[in-house]
């Protein structure tokens, strides 16, 4: 069974912190892709990362993607609320299927 | 209506009812997508659609029945549902299953409690 761990599972912080979601498996991806969910709507395609090493950045967002395709990184800088929702990773493997994490359920602060 | 559009939003059924969960995509996608979102467990696909034609049912039980009739549109038929098929049911399409990327686009849900 393949499978993507994302941790942590929770976070709760305060507004300003930085911090950092990491998501991994032991298979290789051909990409990876990054989503938010707010409570009572669907998830939200953030960002999707091709290339072994990719950074791609999104405002205060940083996305990683690890060098042999099978890890990547969410990193924020100075949460804000607004950054408050359900952040799920997903990876391609060139089919109609996407292997999902479980979520990092994250709050800030104010 | 932009994107992708589910209802009803929130759904209450018994045991016994027949009910059906409706998507519409406006994004003009090849293909189609229902999953199952439980707490703190990943997204559970259930089916999928390419060009109107099921590709993918992961093993689901019989009492849930999709419909694909066009490449905008997509049901799942619900009967006979127990307790622990309540959940966030969520609708997807994406523009090419195939491409490799396979981003998708999703609905915003419906909720459903089976008492």
């Amino acid at each position: 069974t393949q499978l993507l761990e994302q941790s942590p599972q929770f976070l709760s912080i305060q507004e300003g912190e930085n911090l950092t979601v990491y998501c991994n498996s032991s298979s290789v991806f051909s990409s990876l892709q990054w989503y938010r969910q707010e409570p009572g709507e669907g998830p939200v395609l953030l960002v999707t990362v091709v290339t072994g090493g990719e950074v791609k950045k999104l405002k205060r967002l940083t996305f990683q993607f690890g060098d042999a395709r099978k890890d990547s990184s969410l990193h924020i800088t100075a949460a804000q609320p607004g950054d408050t929702g359900l952040y799920l990773c997903a990876g391609a493997r060139g089919n109609y299927q996407l292997i999902w994490g479980a979520g990092t359920k994250l709050i800030i602060k104010p | 209506e932009t994107g992708v559009t589910q209802t009803p939003r929130h759904l209450v059924m018994g045991m016994t009812n027949k009910k059906s969960l409706k998507c519409e995509q406006h994004l003009g996608h090849n293909a189609m997508y229902w999953y199952k979102q439980s707490a703190k467990k990943p997204l559970e696909l259930m089916f999928v659609y390419s060009l109107e034609e099921r590709v993918e049912n992961n093993s689901v039980p019989s009492r849930f029945s999709p419909e694909c009739p066009n490449s905008s549109h997509l049901f799942l038929h619900l009967h006979t549902l127990q307790p622990e098929d309540s959940a966030l049911y969520l609708c997807a399409s994406s523009q090419d299953r195939t491409s490799g990327l396979n981003e998708q686009f999703f609905g915003p849900g419906t909720r459903l409690t089976v008492l």
